[in-house]
């Protein structure tokens, strides 16, 4: 079963048009941490964003935005006034502990966001 | 250097062939992981160590797959006989703690095809 849900495949937009990127998240875990990261076409993946279980604050960075939802199972993230820049792959990554205590990060399959000018 | 490095940026092989792909970490960091990623897909997890120590080998695919981290630092992930199925591009992350749930840094991968 798949840990990470990230349901959209590719979403293209058009430059200032805001986005949300949806991730789901499976885990019988109490304690767990969750991620974004960016990967551009260079291939390097960019670390965005940690969140804890016990946090569900939502962040703000900039122009980026996150809404953790345990109720839903849920770690969504926008863009606001999106920009070509913002043109990448973004991966949800969910960190559980698995057996002898180490956290192992588990990715989605990833989401394609390509703004147009 | 400041980042994570990896080497060869990209490797082609003959099916049959070994390979053998390094890693440099950030110079300190414990953790030390390798990821394959297909094509349009995320990374899968493949191995863990903690310092040279292999904590978790449960993601590698079959018993071709090798990996070691001898002194701590540099990692290399051997692949033997390989398949055209072991294509892919192969990242590494390391962080700076040892357990695991800290961010990760990557390096721009290896990516690896099988003909």
């Amino acid at each position: 079963a798949q840990k990470v849900t990230q349901a959209q495949t590719e979403i293209s937009v058009v430059e200032k048009e805001d986005v949300t990127l949806d991730c789901v998240y499976e885990t019988r875990d109490t304690t767990y941490y969750l991620f974004w990261y960016k990967q551009p076409p260079s291939g390097e993946l960019v670390f965005l964003i940690r969140r804890n279980s016990f946090d569900e604050q939502n962040e703000i960075s900039g122009r980026y935005s996150w809404n953790f939802q345990k109720s839903t199972s849920s770690f969504n993230f926008t863009i606001t006034a999106s920009q070509v820049v913002d043109s990448a792959v973004y991966f949800c990554a969910l960190s559980e502990a698995w057996s002898g205590g180490s956290y192992i990060p588990t990715f989605g399959r990833g989401t394609s966001l390509i703004v147009h000018p | 250097g400041a980042g994570v490095s990896q080497s060869p940026r990209y490797k082609v092989a003959k099916r049959g062939q070994d390979v053998a792909l390094r890693c440099d970490p950030i110079s300190g960091h414990v953790s030390l992981f390798w990821y394959q990623q297909a094509l349009g897909q995320g990374p899968e997890f493949l191995t863990y160590f903690q310092n040279e120590a292999q904590l978790d080998k449960s993601g590698l695919p079959s018993d071709r797959f090798f990996a070691e981290r001898p002194e701590g630092s540099v990692s290399t992930l051997k692949i033997q006989r390989t398949q055209q199925e072991d294509s892919a591009v192969y990242l590494c992350a390391s962080s700076s703690t040892g357990t695991g749930d800290e961010k990760l840094f990557f390096g721009s991968g290896t990516q690896l095809s099988v003909l």
